[in-house]
């Protein structure tokens, strides 16, 4: 099976722009989680999207938004983006495997610099 | 409040050398613990996943242990190669049936190999 991929690898966008981000899960997968990572936070939770609902959220500000087609594939919008905006953006589909564990599958992330 | 602390923050190892990698945890109620390995500008790729019940898992030469009473995990690499250089990322997991949130990621540990 092919791994789950991200549009585009880099991008480098000015402050007050918007920038959307694309993410297609792993055939099969309905699971699409999206990840904010900087250097001094680590990995942070934005969202998850299932059956094209968001199901989750994390604590970012109302810029970050995302959706979830009928094919699974999720994009994940930025709107006014900020100087701290500046990440790598990981999109990971997930499988269940038993008892309430699920794997995570990570795409290559999409690097974005904001300047 | 759940916490997942890693050490050390980075480490520089002799190739062909073992190491141990340490995560600590204040998550509960806890479902699993996984260990995630991150080359530089790539998504994160599980290592290991265990559930509570488990106190060791192998994946080749990478070794994790858990120790659900002392709420402690361990990495271990044994003869080291230099594509082990990468980030080393601890994950508790909670119950939940939702993929995204049922994540606490570690800051992760660093490892540089060399030759």
């Amino acid at each position: 099976k092919a791994g789950v991929t991200q549009t585009p690898r880099y991008l480098i966008k000015t402050r007050g722009q918007q920038v959307t981000l694309s993410c297609s899960p792993i055939s099969g997968h309905r699971s699409v989680s999206w990840y904010q990572q900087t250097p001094g936070q680590g990995l942070q939770f934005l969202f998850e999207y299932f059956s094209e609902t968001q199901r989750n959220k994390g604590n970012f500000p109302g810029r970050f938004s995302g959706r979830q087609f009928s094919n699974s594939r999720s994009e994940m919008n930025v709107s006014t983006l900020e100087l701290g905006d500046s990440a790598l953006y990981l999109c990971a589909s997930s499988a269940y495997l038993a008892a309430e564990v699920y794997e995570q599958y990570f795409g290559p992330g999409t690097r974005l610099t904001v300047t | 409040k759940n916490q997942v602390e890693q050490s050390p923050q980075s480490l520089i190892i002799l190739e062909g050398k073992n190491c141990t990698l340490q995560c600590n945890y204040t998550v509960s109620p806890f479902s699993n613990l996984r260990w995630y390995k991150q080359d530089t500008g790539r998504g994160p790729v599980s290592l290991t996943i265990m559930t509570f019940s488990e106190n060791t898992k192998s994946n080749g030469r990478y070794t994790a242990t858990l120790d659900a009473d002392t709420k402690q995990s361990s990495l271990h690499i044994t003869a080291s190669q230099l594509s082990d250089s990468a980030s080393y990322i601890c994950v508790v997991g909670i119950p939940a049936n939702q993929a995204g949130t049922a994540l606490i990621f570690g800051k992760g540990t660093t490892l540089s190999v060399s030759s």
